[in-house]
Formats: structure tokens, C-alpha cells, sequence
């Protein structure tokens, strides 16, 4: 199975900061990675896919980039409603593996 | 608006089983791929099982495999876990989701998109 580790697991960080994230694949996936937006008590949202495009409805302080092994989630300026859990998953193969997930806390 | 509506958790002892479904509205269901995830209480997210639009072919999570069974009735536009000799670390909110394209290639079935609020299943003597 495709090990995911997400860094760090938390994250204190205040409206309009720029905030990264990054997900580290233990194989290369090429670009199969997707990332979630995850609020409490509510199912999570999917923000992105093929590591850099959006979904749509997604706003565009939402980023995404990388290949292979090594991604990044980029918010260019935190929003209030920002404030959540966010998770990587890779979907190269079989069986979907998911980060553990950053906790992005209001400073 | 795409629509994904989970049932069927609720308390159950282990051992025993429990059947959830996911009601699908909004588009066209018999063209999507479906999967379950499920998530622990306090834990991360855990792929479960998916099934292709046409149901010709099923993958479960090895932790899972032999006792939990995905199926779909395009024709009711719901999607089925069948879970049987469930366990203590069974116990999570389970949500189905939407792949993103329709009738999907071998990659694009694996791209989620849309989620359902999901059900809590509670294993527990």
C-alpha cells in the first residue's frame, strides 16, 4: 500500500496568511493526488484533483501542485472559513490511501 | 444539485450485521462510479470499497475484504454496504461518494467529488 504523510499535523496561522501544506507519497504517484477540506462534524469537501486543478466551485486561493512524490496545498490568503482538517489522497492504486491530515487552527 | 443521502447506521453488537444504503439524486446514478469511505470517531479518513457504474467490477480495502459487500441498483438510483460479522474498530461515520466523471476510465474512477453527510455505525456490546 501507498503510505501518505502530511505535514505538519497542525497549524496555527491567522486571516490572510499564506498557508502550505505538504503531502509526501512513499512511492511516485505521478499526479494521481487529491486533497480535502474536512470542517467538524461535516463530510468533507473536495477541493482538488490531478494534483493542481480545482473543482469546480473551489475559490482560487486554493492551490495545488507537484508530481511524483512530493505535493503541496497552498491557501494564498486564509479565509475565516478556512479554518478546518485537510487531507491528501493519493488514487494511483488500489487500495485509495489518505494523509493523516492538518489541522489549520486560528491563531 | 447533486445529492447523496446515507442510512442505515445505528448501534449494533459485534459480530452481527448491518445494511447502509446512499440515495442518489440530482444525476444521472447508473453512469458514476461510487465508493464508500468511512471515518473513526476523533480519526482520519479510510477508503472502504468502491463499484464501477456498470457494476462490473468491485475493490475492497483488505480490512473489509471478506466481510463487507458494495452493490448498486442503478434502477432505484441507490447505492448498497452490505457489512456482516461486524467489529469494534468497524465503528465510524461512513460516507458514500460520487466520482467526478462519468463512465469513468481506470483513473478517473478513482477521483472523487461529491460527498454524502454520512452515518454512524456503532459496533459495541
Amino acid at each position: 500500500d501507498i503510505q501518505m504523510t502530511q505535514s505538519p499535523s497542525s497549524l496555527s496561522a491567522s486571516v490572510g496568511d499564506r498557508v502550505t501544506i505538504t503531502c509526501r507519497a512513499s512511492q511516485g504517484i505521478t499526479n494521481y493526488l487529491a486533497w480535502f477540506q474536512q470542517k467538524p462534524g461535516k463530510a468533507p469537501k473536495s477541493l482538488i484533483y490531478a494534483a493542481s486543478s480545482l473543482h469546480s466551485g473551489v475559490p482560487s486561493r486554493f492551490s495545488g501542485s507537484g508530481s511524483g512524490t512530493d505535493f503541496t496545498l497552498t491557501i494564498s490568503s486564509l479565509q475565516p472559513e478556512d479554518f478546518a482538517t485537510y487531507y491528501c489522497q493519493q488514487y494511483n492504486s488500489y487500495p485509495l490511501t489518505f494523509g493523516g491530515g492538518t489541522e489549520v487552527e486560528i491563531k | 444539485q447533486e445529492q447523496l443521502v446515507e442510512s442505515g447506521g445505528g448501534v449494533v453488537q459485534p459480530g452481527t450485521s448491518l445494511r447502509l444504503s446512499c440515495a442518489a439524486s440530482g444525476f444521472t446514478f447508473g453512469a458514476y462510479a461510487m465508493h464508500w469511505v468511512r471515518q473513526a470517531p476523533g480519526k482520519g479518513l479510510e477508503w472502504v470499497a468502491v463499484i464501477l457504474y456498470d457494476k462490473s467490477d468491485k475493490k475492497y480495502a483488505d480490512s473489509v475484504k471478506g466481510r463487507f459487500t458494495i452493490s448498486r441498483d442503478n434502477s432505484e438510483n441507490t447505492l448498497y454496504l452490505q457489512m456482516n460479522s461486524l467489529r469494534g474498530e468497524d465503528t465510524a461515520v461512513y460516507y458514500c461518494a460520487r466520482t467526478r466523471a462519468a463512465y469513468c476510465d481506470t483513473t478517473t474512477c478513482r477521483e472523487f467529488v461529491y460527498w454524502g453527510q454520512g452515518t454512524l455505525v456503532t459496533v459495541s456490546s
